[in-house]
């Protein structure tokens, strides 16, 4: 059974970096059948898509995160990454990694394997 | 891209059938077959639910089922439940390899 598990700081300065990190076990992160994306939440409020990547590295942001997000893969270590930099008291949210699917390396943009979620707090 | 615009809340008795909207534009939900719709429990992970419109993932019931009319996708709970009750949020393709969520909808079983 696949599973993904984020982890990284719960409390981040604001103006500083958030970094997170989800494990991918009970299946290659490798495989051409599949992106991985991050999405975040609010506490009370929506879905936000951040952005996905492809085992390759090829990624795409949301274009209003663009500017401050970069993902990352590592292979060997079955694992994705997500920067977030100059973050601000409206990035406080539950972050989750999920997985999408992917046909010749094409995106299948729905999530169907998702993290539980972990709550970063941007302190002031 | 913007937010898909779905109604805050919606109810209805044990055994009722409740519809939810969600409104996007032709660039989104109108413009192509990938509206996907997560269920959510207090405190849980969004749960697939439906994906490519009216496609079902294994394990969930026939009691959901989703539709697509213009630029407005729909989502039908049939004879509701109680452990249905939950925020759901429907998803699309926006092009250019960008996906959009919409707002959420609360819904309540009365």
């Amino acid at each position: 059974q696949l599973q993904l598990q984020e982890s990284g700081p719960g409390l981040v300065k604001a103006s500083e970096t958030l970094s997170l990190t989800c494990t991918v076990s009970g299946g290659s992160i490798s495989r051409s059948s599949y992106y991985w994306g991050w999405i975040r939440q609010p506490l009370g409020k929506g879905l936000e898509w951040i952005g996905s990547i492809f085992y390759s590295g090829s990624t795409y942001y949301n274009p209003s995160l663009k500017s401050r997000v970069t993902i990352s893969v590592d292979t060997s270590k079955n694992q994705f990454s997500l920067k977030l930099s100059s973050v601000t008291a409206a990035d406080t949210a539950v972050y989750y990694c999920a997985r999408l699917g992917s046909v010749f390396g094409v995106i299948i943009p729905h999530f169907d394997y998702w993290g539980q979620g972990t709550l970063v707090t941007v302190s002031s | 891209q913007s937010a898909l615009t779905q109604p805050p809340s919606a109810s209805g008795s044990p055994g009722q059938s409740v519809t939810i909207s969600c409104t996007g534009t032709s660039s989104d939900v109108g413009g192509y077959k990938h509206v996907s719709w997560y269920q959510q429990h207090p405190g849980k992970a969004p749960k697939l639910m439906i994906y490519e419109v009216t496609k079902r993932p294994s394990g969930v019931p026939d009691r959901f089922s989703g539709s697509k009319s213009g630029n407005t996708a729909s989502l039908t709970v049939s004879g509701l439940q109680a452990e249905d009750e939950a925020d759901y949020y429907c998803s699309s393709y926006a092009g250019s390899n960008n996906l959009v969520f919409g707002g959420g909808t609360k819904l309540t079983v009365l």
